[in-house]
């Protein structure tokens, strides 16, 4: 079947950074997606990884190791409203999305 | 407007009732999803509707009825709901080209809860 898997939930510092992981067993794969989801709100894109490495786009970074099955995303200089949901996402072969549960980040002063 | 609303945020019903959900998407896209989102589970993709044609119907319960009338509206009829329904549903919309189908913009979500 098809499997992804990250934390729960997790807990950082404000100022701090944080590395939220995510692991993927897909038959095929054609991209990974990060979303951000505030509670109560609406899921918004972050990133999109296609070829190994590292993409960054300000506070925010992904990165993505198909031979592993591995991404994480990193966010830097944590603020307060960086507490919400990360949900990773990888688009099998079928491009078919196939989801996490999410990660609740909780962003302590 | 902007972007992809839905109507009403919040709804609670009985188990005999019958509501509908309404998405609108204000960009253009030619896809329209319905997603469940349930506390701690991933996305559950519900129905997709690409160019108005329903192109993937996984296994959902005929108690939930799609209509997506043009490429800007897509509903979700409810009818005789069970308790274990309550959940959040999310619409999205997207560009779908041959292939990928492109960043998601979704809705707020539908906040149901099923007495």
């Amino acid at each position: 079947g098809q499997n992804i898997d990250q934390p729960t939930e997790m807990t950082a510092t404000e100022g701090a950074i944080v590395q939220i992981n995510c692991t993927y067993q897909t038959s095929g794969f054609n991209g990974l997606f990060w979303y951000q989801q505030h509670a109560g709100e609406a899921p918004t894109f972050l990133s999109y990884n296609v070829l190994d490495g590292l993409e960054e786009k300000g506070r925010f970074s992904s990165f993505l190791s198909r031979s592993k099955g591995y991404s994480y995303l990193l966010l830097k200089e944590l603020q307060m409203k960086d507490s919400a949901s990360y949900l990773c996402a990888v688009l099998d072969s079928n491009y078919q999305l196939i989801w996490g549960a999410g990660t609740k980040l909780i962003i302590k002063p | 407007e902007t972007g992809v609303t839905q109507t009403p945020r919040h709804l609670v019903m009985g188990m005999t009732n019958k509501k509908s959900l309404k998405c609108e998407q204000h960009l253009g896209h030619n896809a329209m999803y319905w997603y469940k989102q349930s506390a701690k589970k991933p996305l559950e993709l519900m129905f997709v509707y690409s160019l108005e044609e329903r192109v993937e119907n996984n296994i959902v319960p005929s108690r939930f009825s799609p209509e997506c009338p043009n490429s800007s509206h897509l509903f979700l009829h409810l009818h005789t709901l069970q308790p274990e329904d309550s959940a959040l549903y999310l619409c999205a919309s997207s560009e779908k080209g041959t292939g990928e189908p492109g960043e998601l913009f979704f809705g707020e979500g539908s906040r149901l809860t099923v007495l």
